[in-house]
């Protein structure tokens, strides 16, 4: 089983429209959590980090499940330019110690 | 500021050639890591070096090494490039703290070994 499992998608949604993806990971002392965002054959930024208590900004929201041990994003109101490819990156205890899935694929058609 | 630079950002080698990527970053970050992208993977940490002078082995560091040159300059050498490092390459830094995890990612390298 990988450590860090994200659906590839790509989810296909008409702009406007909600969506939400999930990242579930197997390690449960994994310390903390993050959304990466990458655009296509371009290198990936940070989206948001992931609290205990769950965080929004703007039109999107992290939530954390320690019980289940998964993250997922929400975004809502999508646009044409959340189009890309979101990143689950699950933190073992330092920065050498990040690990990443392979992508969630999201496409917003108008 | 320019963030992260990288050069090349395209090479094309024959086996048994070597090369070096380079990396530089002007964010004064302490610490900077070498990553490979493949299709259906995950990041995956190659090398990384938390400061100057000090560099360590991440989970796939065979067939390469690299030399932290200063605090701003990290680089990556294939003495011996075989086809199964045809990759795209991500140079990044953080800092400067250790529990600065936010990264910061060069445009990358697209490497083919043929």
């Amino acid at each position: 089983r990988k450590e860090v499992e994200q659906d590839p998608g790509p989810f296909n949604v008409p702009e406007g429209a909600t969506v939400a993806f999930n990242c579930t990971y197997s390690n449960s002392a994994s310390q903390s959590f993050f959304w990466y965002r990458q655009d296509c054959r371009k290198e990936p930024k940070l989206l948001m980090s992931v609290y205990s208590s769950g965080n929004e900004d703007g039109r999107f929201t992290a939530q954390l499940n320690r019980a289940s041990q998964y993250i997922s994003l929400l975004i809502r109101d999508s646009k044409l330019s959340d189009s890309a490819t979101y990143l689950c990156v699950v933190n073992m205890g330092s920065n050498y110690q990040l690990i990443w899935g392979a992508g969630t694929k999201l496409i917003i058609k108008p | 500021n320019a963030g992260v630079t990288q050069t090349p950002k395209f090479q094309v080698l024959k086996t048994g050639q070597s090369m070096t990527l380079q990396c530089a970053q002007d964010m004064n970050h302490n610490s900077m890591y070498w990553y490979r992208q493949d299709p259906g993977m995950g990041l995956r940490l190659i090398y990384y070096s938390a400061s100057e002078g000090t560099t360590d082995k991440g989970e796939v560091p065979n067939g390469y090494n690299v030399s932290r040159l200063n605090k701003r300059e990290f680089s990556l050498r294939l003495e011996s490039a075989a086809p199964s490092q045809t990759s795209v390459y991500f140079c990044a830094s953080s800092g400067p703290g250790t529990t600065d995890y936010e990264q910061y990612f060069g445009p990358g390298t697209r490497l083919t070994v043929t």
